[in-house]
């Protein structure tokens, strides 16, 4: 089965500092993945997802997932953090040729993002 | 985009009592539907997942006689937390599939269940 590990429980920014989240995952075979953000009080809303292609990938709000194949790691990032992006990020993978369930999503237990004005 | 609604946004019940999620796909047809529990400063667990017209598919360590889950229509899936108990206060949070080859899930706003 996957996993998915996050490295930053919380992270404290000041607006215009640049951002990167960690994420490792645990698979061997193919891998979709994902990120999430769940601003306060809101529901899960997808940042953005990798299928296959170019393993830079470019979300909404400017952020950007680099997916390298050969660290089992999905790392979120963005140049310049605003206030409104005070969040939870939550990175996800599913594993489609894994068979029954293929379609499951594993969570990280996310990083909380505080930006400070 | 897709929508998805959860009805209650809330509730609080006491213990031994049945308590019933509903969790809707507004736009779409959800040809599969998850259940996901959140503990505070946790992550989403999958609970089960459930395709329309068969039966739920729980996870380890879930059980099923205590979440029941039906999904009777392509825009309807429902969890019902059977003789509730404190323990079972949580954050529940459904996601709906649209299908094809597309994998992404669209997620409700969650219920908060506070059993006292």
């Amino acid at each position: 089965a996957q996993s998915v590990s996050q490295h930053n429980h919380h992270v404290i920014l000041s607006e215009a500092a640049s951002l990167e989240l960690g994420c490792n995952y645990s698979y061997g075979g193919t891998v979709n993945l994902f990120w999430y953000v769940q601003y306060p009080g809101q529901h899960l809303q997808l940042l953005l997802k990798y299928f296959s292609g170019d393993p830079l990938v470019k979300g909404i709000k400017g952020f950007e997932a680099e997916f390298i194949k050969s660290k089992f790691s999905f790392n979120l990032r963005k140049p310049s953090v605003q206030w409104s992006d005070t969040a939870e990020y939550f990175c996800a993978v599913n594993a489609p040729e894994s068979g029954a369930g293929s379609y499951q999503l594993t969570f990280g237990k996310g990083t909380k993002l505080s930006v400070i004005p | 985009g897709a929508v998805v609604s959860q009805h209650p946004s809330w509730v609080i019940c006491k213990s031994g009592t049945s308590v019933k999620i509903e969790c809707r796909s507004l736009d779409f047809q959800a040809t599969t539907m998850f259940w996901y529990r959140q503990f505070p400063k946790q992550s989403l667990m999958l609970m089960a997942t459930s395709n329309e017209g068969s039966k739920a598919t729980y996870e380890q360590g879930v059980e099923k006689d205590k979440f029941l889950i039906n999904h009777a229509s392509l825009t309807l899936s429902t969890l019902t937390v059977t003789s509730a108990h404190p323990e079972d206060s949580s954050f529940y949070i459904c996601s709906a599939r649209a299908g094809g080859r597309n994998n992404e899930q669209f997620f409700g706003p969650g219920t908060r269940l506070t059993v006292l």
